[in-house]
């Protein structure tokens, strides 16, 4: 089957960027997807980029698209405690597959 | 607009009963997804139900159904629970089904604790 892989943990200090990585198998996905789900929480729709740009900003976040490599990253700038999470990566072509999961915790 | 709402947010259950999930849709959404997620597997799809009729359904035993009512809310049921069901069980929802890649939205989940 398909499979989205990413690393389980990552650990940075406050003010830190943090760049979540993230590789999936199936090249006709159309969507890709970043969740944020915080403890006891569902998953939250952080940001998605569209198969056919490379690369999107909004605000703290940029997500890089390496379609020829089939990768996915999230850079989250002036990480803060509060964005302590599990992060999730989910790719999208007529149905969604999602990653493990990459726990991030931010240490003051 | 309120979000997806999914009651009871946990429940403790022995093994060999049944439960039944609630799962709430944003209004205006038709698509109610179902996953389990573990520590273990991560997120496991369940399956999909759109306007009361299930489209798709995950490797997971009969056990496991749903169904879905005319105003899109969507009941989730186990039978015969095994200590292996303990998890949380999301739902999520969107506009139209998930092969059309809408973005889904999800609930906080029920935690489900099977002793």
């Amino acid at each position: 089957g398909e499979d989205v892989e990413q690393s389980l943990f990552l650990s940075v200090r406050e003010g830190d960027s943090s760049v979540i990585n993230c590789t999936y198998t199936d090249s006709s996905s159309t969507y890709l997807y970043w969740y944020k789900q915080e403890p006891g929480a569902g998953l939250q729709l952080l940001t998605y980029i569209f198969s056919n740009m490379d690369m999107k900003q909004d605000q703290r976040l940029t997500v890089l698209l390496n379609k020829k490599d089939k990768h996915l990253s999230l850079r989250i700038a002036d990480t803060q405690t509060g964005d302590s999470a599990i992060y999730f990566c989910a790719e999208s072509n007529n149905d969604m597959r999602f990653g493990a999961g990459t726990r991030l915790t931010v240490k003051p | 607009k309120a979000g997806v709402t999914q009651t009871p947010r946990y429940l403790i259950k022995t093994r060999g009963q049944q439960v039944t999930l609630s799962c709430s849709p944003i209004s205006g959404h038709r698509s109610v997804s179902w996953y389990q997620q573990t520590p273990g597997q991560g997120l496991q799809f369940l399956f999909e139900y759109f306007s009361e009729t299930q489209r798709n359904k995950g490797n997971f035993p009969g056990r496991f159904s749903g169904r879905q009512f005319s105003n899109s809310r969507s009941e989730m049921n186990v039978s015969t629970l095994e200590l292996g069901d303990s998890a949380l069980y999301l739902c999520a929802s969107s506009p139209k089904p998930r092969e059309t890649n809408e973005k889904l939205f999800f609930g906080s989940g029920t935690q489900l604790s099977v002793l």
